[in-house]
């Protein structure tokens, strides 16, 4: 059974920065590109960032890009956002999620959510 | 950028009902689209790929159609368990965009 735990959620200052991990078990990790893809409070869905199986490619939404890094550790089966120059219309639910290959993304985890605020 | 716009926001109905939900996007997207049911403190959960793909395990009951511009998301007889709001998502190697979600409510 796919599992994706996201972690590392939290209260933060603007201008801040923090560091989510997914954790990633029961299928496997190395040959599945991952996204982030997060939703502020009653708000829709929003893709965040993608990277490659290989983690050489990523792609960003305008709205982070130059702020936020998406990368993975294949040897570890985990991925992770890091995000700086927080803002606070980057409070949401984050989700870390696995594409299924060609498509969209067939598999999330539950979320952590990223407060900024001061 | 490809915008999605969904119609409608809300969508009203009964148990037993037959409901559609149309997606629209911006430029043609040919069957790059699928459907997502999210319910209030979960993640999102896909039914439909390539416009007209089922998910494995979505019950049969949901159905997607549509190519280029125009999608449709159908439920052919709701149940109780299908109040809760949908979302279509154009995917592509380099973006990715969500309709801004219907919400069926009973």
């Amino acid at each position: 059974e796919v599992q994706l735990l996201e972690s590392g959620g939290a209260l933060v200052q603007p201008g801040g920065s923090l560091r989510l991990s997914c954790a990633a078990s029961g299928f496997t990790f190395s040959t599945n590109a991952m996204s982030w893809v997060r939703q502020a409070p009653g708000k829709g869905l929003e893709w965040v960032a993608a990277i490659g199986d290989s983690g050489v490619t990523t792609y960003y939404a305008d709205s982070v890009r130059g702020r936020f890094t998406i990368s993975r550790d294949n040897s570890k089966n985990t991925l992770y956002l890091q995000m700086n120059s927080l803002r606070a219309e980057d409070t949401a639910v984050y989700y870390c999620a696995k594409d299924k290959p060609g498509t969209t993304w067939d598999s999330w985890g539950q979320g952590t959510l990223v407060t900024v605020s001061s | 950028d490809i915008q999605m716009t969904q119609s409608p926001s809300t969508l009203s109905a009964s148990v037993g009902d037959r409901v559609t939900i149309t997606c629209r996007a911006s430029q043609s997207i040919t069957t790059s689209l699928a459907w997502y049911q999210q319910k209030p403190g979960k993640a999102p959960n896909l039914l439909i790929y390539a416009a007209s793909t089922l998910e494995s395990g979505v019950p049969s009951r949901f159905s997607g159609s549509g190519s280029g511009t125009e999608f449709t998301l159908t439920i052919s007889s709701l149940q109780p368990d299908d109040f809760a709001t949908y979302y279509c998502q154009h995917y592509g190697s380099t973006s990715n965009t969500f309709g801004q979600g219907t919400k069926l409510e009973i």
